[in-house]
């Protein structure tokens, strides 16, 4: 198994720009979550999906960030518009049923 | 506000050593978990305890979960090189939502 991929790793972009981060989670897990993690705040959960359906999105700091589950394969996070406050590394996790989360390797965000 | 604290933040020792990692809070958890992560990657599942006394070893790590299942402990014994990570205590308490510490930056020198 692949495990959770994320895609891109790194990603430098300028203020008011565009972000959109993409995960692939495991095959067969039921549940994605997306964390964002600072040096100041450490990990954060700003939203968690159960079958494709958003659960909790009281973590999303504000307008500015949307996350999306079109299907039990995908999920995308974007900022519009970024702001430097967003750089940070974005973790998505995966988990069938009540088991253990799985996290993907992160995207470094930088917004400049 | 649920709040899980880990210490210490930040930890070198030389090879051969011993050290013991905490997490306190004052609310009572479903289960402890406790990850490592390693730079660049997403923190991975060592252990999870449930059950309060509990105490779980994984080699050269053990761990222990507070009777009043409030707050958990990691002990390495003879730390080695490879040990080196950031260390993260994570409190259950719903089915999916995690209270954080803050981790325990470790650096083990050969």
């Amino acid at each position: 198994d692949a495990g959770v991929i994320q895609s891109p790793r790194h990603e430098v972009t300028e203020m008011g720009q565009e972000v959109t981060l993409r995960c692939k989670p495991i095959s067969g897990h039921n549940s994605l979550f997306w964390y964002r993690q600072t040096m100041m705040r450490g990990l954060e959960l700003l939203i968690y999906f159960n079958n494709n359906v958003p659960i909790d999105d009281s973590g999303m700091p504000e307008d500015r960030f949307s996350a999306k589950m079109p299907n039990a394969s995908f999920s995308t996070l974007k900022i519009q518009p970024s702001e430097p406050r967003d750089s940070a590394v974005y973790f998505c996790a995966s988990r069938a049923m009540d088991h253990e989360q799985f996290f993907g390797p992160g995207t470094r965000l930088t917004v400049l | 506000t649920q709040l899980l604290e880990q210490s210490p933040q930040f930890l070198s020792i030389q090879e051969g050593e011993n050290l013991t990692v905490y997490c306190n809070s004052s609310s009572v958890f479903s289960s402890l978990q406790w990850y490592r992560q390693e730079p660049g990657e997403g923190p991975v599942l060592l252990v999870t305890v449930v059950t309060g006394g509990e105490v779980k070893k994984l080699k050269r790590l053990t761990f222990q979960f507070g009777d009043a299942r409030k707050d958990s402990s990691l002990h390495i014994t003879a730390a080695q090189p490879g040990d080196t990570g950031l260390y993260l205590c994570a409190g259950a308490f719903s089915n999916y939502q995690l209270i954080w510490g803050a981790g325990t930056k470790l650096i083990i020198k050969p």
